[in-house]
């Protein structure tokens, strides 16, 4: 069974500042991807950043990057030049090649102080 | 492209009642994944079809059921509501493939409460 660990239940961050959501997996896969989703007040669950595990390259979009450790198993969501509107619930979830069951973590709160 | 879509948003039931959610994928998608989100478990997988055929499913009691149309529109039907099945209920789409690994794409979700 695939399991997802976020350690920090809440983070804060000034406004421009950045700051660093953890993620710990395991998985006997070795066909696997992951993904940081991000859920606003609103609820609507948004992704944010995808990784294929297969690749040693860390994924970037815009001002979000990962720091993904295949053998420590950790995929961690850098957020740079943090905006008010980062402010959310941050998930972290595994994907099993092959597979369409997303198992997630239980979610990190980021506050944005301006 | 118009993204997923789910109805209702919000829905007020009693115990015993059942509940049918409705999702619509986005155009070209083939999978609808349904979860369940609540405080105390998280984001739980419900189950997930592809062409009309339930091809993943969760742990959760056979009270939870679903479906899938040719247009690849799902509904999902939750039978005897208990007070625990209060949840954010959320579906997700994406294309399907058979090797895996697409991301998917989530709707606004439908809010139940049951009294």
């Amino acid at each position: 069974a695939q399991t997802v660990t976020q350690s920090q239940p809440e983070m804060s961050v000034q406004e421009a500042e950045t700051v660093t959501l953890s993620c710990t997996y395991d998985t006997s896969e070795s066909d696997y991807y992951l993904f940081w989703y991000k859920q606003p007040p609103s609820r609507q669950m948004i992704l944010v950043i995808r990784q294929e595990a297969y690749k040693q390259q860390n994924a970037t979009e815009n001002r979000f990057s990962v720091n993904f450790q295949k053998a420590a198993k950790s995929f961690s969501l850098k957020i740079s030049d943090s905006q008010l509107g980062d402010a959310a619930m941050y998930f972290c979830a595994i994907l099993q090649g092959g597979s369409e069951k997303l198992v997630f973590g239980k979610g990190t709160k980021l506050t944005v102080n301006p | 492209k118009a993204g997923v879509t789910q109805t209702p948003r919000y829905l007020i039931k009693t115990r015993g009642q059942q509940v049918t959610l409705s999702c619509s994928p986005i155009s070209g998608h083939r999978s609808v994944s349904w979860y369940q989100q609540t405080p105390g478990q998280g984001l739980q997988f419900l189950f997930e079809y592809f062409s009309e055929t339930q091809r993943n499913k969760g742990n959760f009691p056979g009270r939870f059921s679903g479906r899938q149309f040719s247009n690849s529109r799902s509904e999902m039907n939750v039978s005897t509501l208990e007070l625990g099945d209060s949840a954010l209920y959320l579906c997700a789409s994406s294309l399907g493939d058979t090797t895996g690994g697409e991301t998917q794409y989530f709707g606004p979700g439908t809010r139940l409460l049951v009294l």
